[in-house]
C-alpha cells in the first residue's frame, strides 16, 4: 500500500497521559499536514511540516501540542498531558510538493480516546 | 471570512436520485474548491475538484456546480447508488496558503436501495 500509513489507528489514553501518532507519507511525498476532526465536524487544520521544518503550525494549541517530521522516519504528532477534549480523529495527509497544483492525500486517521 | 458553510447536514436519496449538497463561503482569495468522501473509519478521499474560471466539472456520476459571483459550490452525485452513502466534505484553500484547507462541516449522504 503506497498511501499515507497512519498508527496507531485506535489509542487510549487516560487524562494526563502523553499521546503520539505517527505518519509516513506516500512514497515521493515530503510535505506533511496533520488535521483534527472532532465528532460531527469538518477538519481542522493544525499543522504543516517539511523535512526538518515547520512550515506553519498556526492551528495547533499553543500549549501540549507538538509536531515535527525528521530526515529520517515519520512524522510525528504529540500530545502531553492529554485531556478529554482531545478525543478525536487525527488525519495525516502529504503531497509531493506545497504548491497550488498539488492536492494533498489523506490517510485513515487516528482515533484518539482519552478516558 | 474563512468559512465554508456547507448545507444540508444530513441527505437522504433513494437509488437512482440526485444528491445535491450545497457550499457557500465568503472569502474571494480562495482559489481551489475540492470535494471529499469519507466512510466510517477511513480518511476522507479526493472526489474531485474546481477552480474558479470553471463553471462547472463532470467526473463520470459527479458534477461540480461552481457560481463565483454567489461564491457558491455544489456537488451533484447523479444515479445515486447505496455505495455512496458516506459523508461529502466541501473545502477551499488559498494560493498563498495551499496547504491549508478550510473543510465545510459535512454532509451525511444515505442513498436507499
Amino acid at each position: 500500500n503506497a498511501g499515507v500509513m497512519q498508527n496507531p489507528r485506535h489509542l487510549v489514553r487516560r487524562r494526563g497521559q502523553e499521546a503520539r501518532l505517527r505518519c509516513s507519507p506516500m512514497k515521493g511525498h515530503s510535505h506533511v499536514y496533520w488535521y483534527r476532526q472532532l465528532p460531527e465536524e469538518g477538519l481542522k487544520f493544525m499543522v504543516y511540516l517539511q523535512k526538518e521544518n515547520i512550515i506553519d503550525e498556526s492551528g495547533m494549541p499553543k500549549e501540549r501540542f507538538s509536531a515535527e517530521f525528521p530526515k529520517e522516519g515519520p512524522s510525528i504528532l504529540r500530545i502531553q498531558q492529554v485531556v478529554r477534549g482531545d478525543s478525536a480523529a487525527y488525519f495525516c495527509a502529504s503531497s509531493p510538493a506545497g504548491g497550488s497544483m498539488n492536492t494533498i492525500y489523506f490517510g485513515e486517521g487516528s482515533w484518539l480516546t482519552v478516558v | 471570512q474563512q468559512q465554508v458553510k456547507q448545507s444540508p447536514q444530513s441527505l437522504i436519496v433513494q437509488k437512482g436520485g440526485i444528491s445535491i449538497i450545497n457550499c457557500a463561503y465568503e472569502n474571494t482569495a480562495f482559489d481551489y474548491f475540492p470535494w471529499y468522501q469519507q466512510f466510517p473509519g477511513k480518511g476522507p478521499a479526493l472526489l474531485i475538484a474546481i477552480r474558479p474560471d470553471v463553471s462547472e466539472k463532470k467526473e463520470g456520476r459527479f458534477t461540480i456546480s461552481f457560481n463565483k459571483s454567489a461564491k457558491q459550490f455544489s456537488l451533484h452525485i447523479m444515479d445515486s447508488q447505496p455505495g455512496d452513502s458516506a459523508t461529502y466534505f466541501c473545502a477551499a484553500r488559498t494560493l498563498g496558503e495551499a496547504y491549508k484547507y478550510i473543510f465545510g462541516t459535512g454532509t451525511r449522504l444515505k442513498v436507499l436501495a
